[in-house]
Formats: C-alpha cells, sequence, structure tokens
C-alpha cells in the first residue's frame, strides 16, 4: 500500500528567504507520480508542481521546485524567495502512473511567512 | 472553463436526516474524486470514478454513505442518517486520464461544508 509521510507540522519563515518542505512515500508500484498542492485560508486546494518518477531532472515552476532523491524515496518542495502569500498548508502527494488513480495525501505541513 | 462545481457550499442537517452533495467535473475530465476533510484527520480519500463507472470505494464508511455518477456532467455523494460525526468537508476533485504522458493533477472544486447539528 501506498503511504506519504510529512514530518514538518508547521514551520514559519521570515519573507524573501528559501524554504523546503519534507516528504517521504511508500510504494510498491515501479512507476508513479509525485505532487505538491496548497490549501489557502479560504480552504482553496490549488495544484502547485508535479513530479514524474522516471524523471531524474527535478521539475521547476516559478519559485516553486523540487527536489527528488528517488533512493530515499524523498520529495521535498523548495519555495524561494518566499512571500506573505505563500502563507498555507502545503500537501504532499502520490499515484501511480496506471491503474488505479487513487491518490494519497500526506498531512500536510502549515507555513508561515512572516513580513 | 469554471473549474469544478460544488453544490450546496454550505449544508445544515439535523441528526438522522439525508444529505445530498453534488460535483459538476471539469468538463472532458473523465476521472472524479471525493474526499472529506476534517481537522482531525486531514484529508481523507473517499471514492473515485473513472468514465463515470466507480473504480475505487476504499475511503468510504460502508453504511451511509453511497456516490454516484449518473452522467459525465455530474457526481453525487448521499449520506443517510448524518451523524455529527460525518461533520466535514467534503471535497470533489477531477482529473483527466492521466496514463503515460497525459496530466495526471486532480483540480479541486470549493468544498461543501456539512454541518450535522
Amino acid at each position: 500500500a501506498q503511504k506519504v509521510t510529512q514530518t514538518q507540522t508547521s514551520i514559519s519563515v521570515m519573507e524573501k528567504t528559501t524554504v523546503t518542505m519534507d516528504c517521504v512515500y511508500e510504494t510498491q508500484d515501479s512507476s508513479y507520480f509525485l505532487f505538491w498542492y496548497k490549501q489557502t485560508a479560504s480552504g482553496e486546494i490549488v495544484f502547485l508542481i508535479r513530479q514524474d518518477s522516471y524523471k531524474k531532472e527535478n521539475a521547476t515552476v516559478g519559485h516553486y521546485s523540487l527536489n527528488f532523491q528517488k533512493p530515499k524515496s524523498s520529495i521535498g518542495l523548495i519555495i524561494t524567495a518566499t512571500q506573505i502569500e505563500d502563507s498555507a498548508v502545503y500537501f504532499c502527494a502520490m499515484r501511480a502512473h496506471t491503474g488505479n488513480y487513487k491518490y494519497v495525501f500526506g498531512a500536510g505541513t502549515r507555513l508561515k511567512v512572516i513580513a | 472553463n469554471a473549474g469544478v462545481i460544488q453544490t450546496p457550499r454550505h449544508k445544515v442537517t439535523g441528526k438522522g436526516q439525508e444529505a445530498t452533495l453534488w460535483c459538476e467535473p471539469i468538463s472532458g475530465h473523465s476521472a472524479v474524486f471525493w474526499y472529506r476533510q476534517t481537522i482531525v484527520q486531514g484529508l481523507e480519500f473517499l471514492t473515485y470514478f473513472r468514465n463515470q463507472a466507480p473504480i475505487d470505494d476504499s475511503g468510504m464508511p460502508k453504511e451511509r454513505f453511497s456516490a454516484q455518477m449518473p452522467n459525465q456532467s455530474h457526481s453525487t455523494l448521499k449520506i443517510q442518517s448524518t451523524q455529527p460525526q460525518d461533520s466535514a468537508v467534503y471535497l470533489c476533485a477531477s482529473s483527466l486520464d492521466g496514463d503515460w504522458g497525459v496530466s495526471a493533477e486532480q483540480f479541486f472544486g470549493p468544498g461543501t461544508r456539512l454541518t450535522v447539528l
């Protein structure tokens, strides 16, 4: 069975700094997708970035990037030049490439960006 | 593109009453998912449909909860004899047919906040 673990419950950082949020996963699938989502204070959940397990290069979208370490089953989210509006809860998730599309989510990490 | 639509946004029911929640996925998306979110349990998977067929309902409480997708434009989650512990935000999400080479991201609706008194 798949499992996603986010050990950091809450993080506070100063504005304009870089933050890394950790995520480790367990799966028996040979190929899979890894995702990060953001839930804002209003409750809206927004897709941020995705990593395909067969790709060696780390995904980057805007000021979000991933640190994918497949041997460690780890997919960290890096946010550079953080802004106040980055304050939110961040969820890590995974899904097999084919077959069952069920997502498994981590418990989430609450990020607070301080001015 | 209006995104995933969920109605109602808020619903209050009395204990023992029935609640039906509606979801309209993004047009063209073949997979529809239901989740429940609470402070204590976090984001819990309930069930999902692919091309309207139920695929995995492993997260659904076996009694009182049921989900259907009668056509490609909407899905419903029905809770019979609601209990206070059913109070939560129920989220619907949809995605494209996400096998190799095709987008697999889920797009979430705004959720329905269910309060059972």
